[in-house]
């Protein structure tokens, strides 16, 4: 069963200060690592896919990476309006579905 | 276009009540999913179309849910006999589906079952 694991599951930063968030994945058949973004009470927005070990995007302030076995979600100099929870979903190829993680909620402080 | 858009997006039932959802995608979509998600938790997989086919249906969806997408455009999401542990946020969201997978979620049906 494909597994995902974000940590940490909350993080507090001042404005400024750079950071990284981690998904760890299990999956068979992994087409596509995603990242989205979440703001309260609305549907998740589509940040970044990631295909295959070594690849790096960037938007903005965030960067996402990813290995063979996690990915991270960088983000250098936060602002306030990057305060949101941020999702991390793997795509099984094999199943046709994504499996997401339970999200790490930034909170950026001015 | 400007998006997936869902409707309602807010509804609050009675137990026992049927409600349905419905979603309708980007156009050029051919990829169809609809997730359910709780406080705190990633939002979890329920189904998904590939046009107007159903091609995967979760364990956890139980019988008194059903989905549906006439003729590949809209869908609908059907609760029978709503329980208070179906309250929760149906979200629906396409995909193009060919190569390229990552998906684009509709603003989300907010359900109370009280």
């Amino acid at each position: 069963e494909d597994q995902v694991t974000q940590s940490p599951e909350a993080l507090r930063l001042q404005e400024g200060e750079s950071s990284s968030l981690n998904c760890s994945y299990t999956v068979s058949g992994l087409r596509g690592l995603f990242w989205y973004r979440q703001d309260p009470g609305k549907g998740p927005e589509f940040l970044f896919t990631l295909y295959s070990a070594g690849e790096e995007k960037e938007k903005e302030r965030l960067k996402a990476t990813l290995t063979k076995k996690e990915s991270f979600l960088h983000i250098t100099a936060p602002k306030p309006e990057d305060s949101a929870t941020y999702l991390c979903a793997v795509f099984n190829t094999n199943a046709g579905k994504s499996t997401f993680g339970d999200g790490t909620t930034l909170t950026v402080k001015p | 276009d400007t998006g997936v858009s869902q409707d309602p997006r807010h509804k609050i039932t009675k137990r026992g009540q049927n409600v349905t959802f419905r979603c309708d995608p980007i156009s050029e979509h051919n990829r169809l999913y609809w997730y359910r998600q709780t406080l705190g938790q990633g939002p979890e997989f329920l189904t998904y179309f590939q046009n107007e086919a159903q091609l995967e249906k979760s364990r956890l969806l139980s019988d008194r849910f059903s989905a549906e997408r006439p003729k590949g455009s809209f869908s609908t999401l059907e609760i029978q006999r709503t329980e208070q542990g179906d309250s929760a946020m149906y979200l629906c969201a396409s995909s193009p589906g060919t190569l390229l997978y990552e998906q684009y979620f509709g603003p989300g049906t907010r359900l109370t079952v009280t």
